[in-house]
Order: structure tokens, then sequence, then C-alpha cells
């Protein structure tokens, strides 16, 4: 089984302050992991994924995430937030073998002038 | 190379009416999934299919929800006598045949309101 949980449903951060948005999964295989991002009424949108390799991952728009095995989690962070990073943010897993990906409930970000 | 193609973009139905939400894959993919979204509820999996074929169902409730991907043509979803708790936008997503690592790429959604 797999399952993903984002802490924080909501998250506040001031134009230009580190963003870190946390995800946890639970696993009993290697998994697959993921960022997408949503804009308000629209469709998601892949930040960037965790395969195989290199445990820092970058993505677009500058944000990046690391897998860390012994945590299980795979954090989004980007050191400066922009107005237009302002969007729901979903972690999703998929373990090896498993073709569906599972989503967390989403972060929403929000970011202040 | 279009993107997933969900229409209508907004459907509104009456309760009893049924409604139908369409989906065309990326070309050359031949995997669909359905996704449910609810406010502060993330996106809940309802099914996966391949061509011809329902592979996981697990996530669709058992009555007056129901899922096609044919031969030709786009994939449907299908709700009969809809409620309002029916209401909600539903995605659908779709990959290619390999799935090593592959991301699920998602369409722009259907909002569906029942009134």
């Amino acid at each position: 089984a797999q399952s993903v949980t984002q802490l924080g449903s909501h998250v506040s951060v001031s134009e230009g302050a580190l963003v870190l948005l946390r995800c946890n999964y639970s696993s009993s295989v290697p998994p697959y992991l993921f960022w997408y991002v949503q804009y308000p009424n629209q469709g998601l949108q892949l930040l960037l994924k965790y395969t195989t390799g290199a445990t820092l991952v970058k993505g677009i728009n500058g944000f990046e995430a690391e897998f860390k095995k012994s945590e299980t989690s795979f954090h989004l962070t980007k050191p400066s937030a922009h107005m237009s990073d302002a969007a729901e943010y979903f972690c999703a897993v998929q373990a090896g073998g498993s073709y569906i990906p599972t989503f967390g409930r989403g972060t929403s970000l929000i970011v202040h002038p | 190379n279009a993107g997933v193609m969900q229409n209508p973009r907004h459907l509104v139905r009456r309760r009893g009416q049924e409604a139908r939400l369409r989906c065309s894959p990326m070309k050359g993919h031949s995997h669909v999934y359905w996704y449910r979204q609810l406010p502060e509820e993330g996106l809940k999996f309802m099914v996966y299919l391949q061509k011809e074929n329902i592979i996981d169902e697990s996530g669709m409730p058992k009555e007056r929800f129901s899922a096609e991907f044919p031969k030709e043509g786009p994939s449907i979803l299908r709700i009969q006598q809809v409620v309002r708790g029916d209401s909600a936008a539903y995605f659908c997503a779709s990959s290619p045949p390999d799935r090593s690592g592959t991301e699920a790429f998602f369409g722009q959604g259907t909002r569906l309101t029942v009134v």
C-alpha cells in the first residue's frame, strides 16, 4: 500500500522568503515521487519528480526537492518565493510496480507582498 | 502534440440526470486515469483504464458510476442519476505505455455542478 501525507493544508510566506512544503510518504517498495502544481481552475502540472539516482531533484520555476529514504520524505523547497508561486501543490507517490499515483491532500501556498 | 483534452470544462446537471465526461489522452498514451477533486480533500483516484480494459476501479463508487476507454475515441466517465454530492471537479490523466517513472499528464478538468 502507498500513501502520502502533506503537513499543513495552508502555508503562508512573504515574497522573497523561503518556501518549504512538506511531504511524507509510505510505501513498501522504492517509490517514484512527484510534485505537481495546480493554479485556480486549471489542471495539474508537473514540477519535478524523483525516480532513481540523485536524491536532490531540480524542477521548473526554481523549485527543488530532496528524497530522504531514512525519513520517508520528499519536501519541496524554493529559496525565494514569488507572487506567481501562489497555488495548490500536490505531492504524489507511485510505488514500483503500481501504475496508479496516489496524491496527498494538497498544500495551498499563499504569498504575501 | 496536444495535451490531455477534457470536455466539457463545465457541466451543469439537475438531480437525476446523467453526466458524461470525456477525455482524449495525449497522442501515444494508452493509459488513462480518472480522479475526483473536492475542496480540501485533494485528488481521489477513481479508475485506471487501458484501451478496452478497466485495470483498476477500486476508487469508483459501485453504483451509478462507470467508465470506458474504447479502442477508438475518448475515454468516458459516466455518472447516472446524479446527486448533489457528485458536484466536484473531475480530472483525467494519461501516460504512455512505458511506465518506468513516467508522470501522468493531466487535463484541465470538468467541473460538474448538480442543481
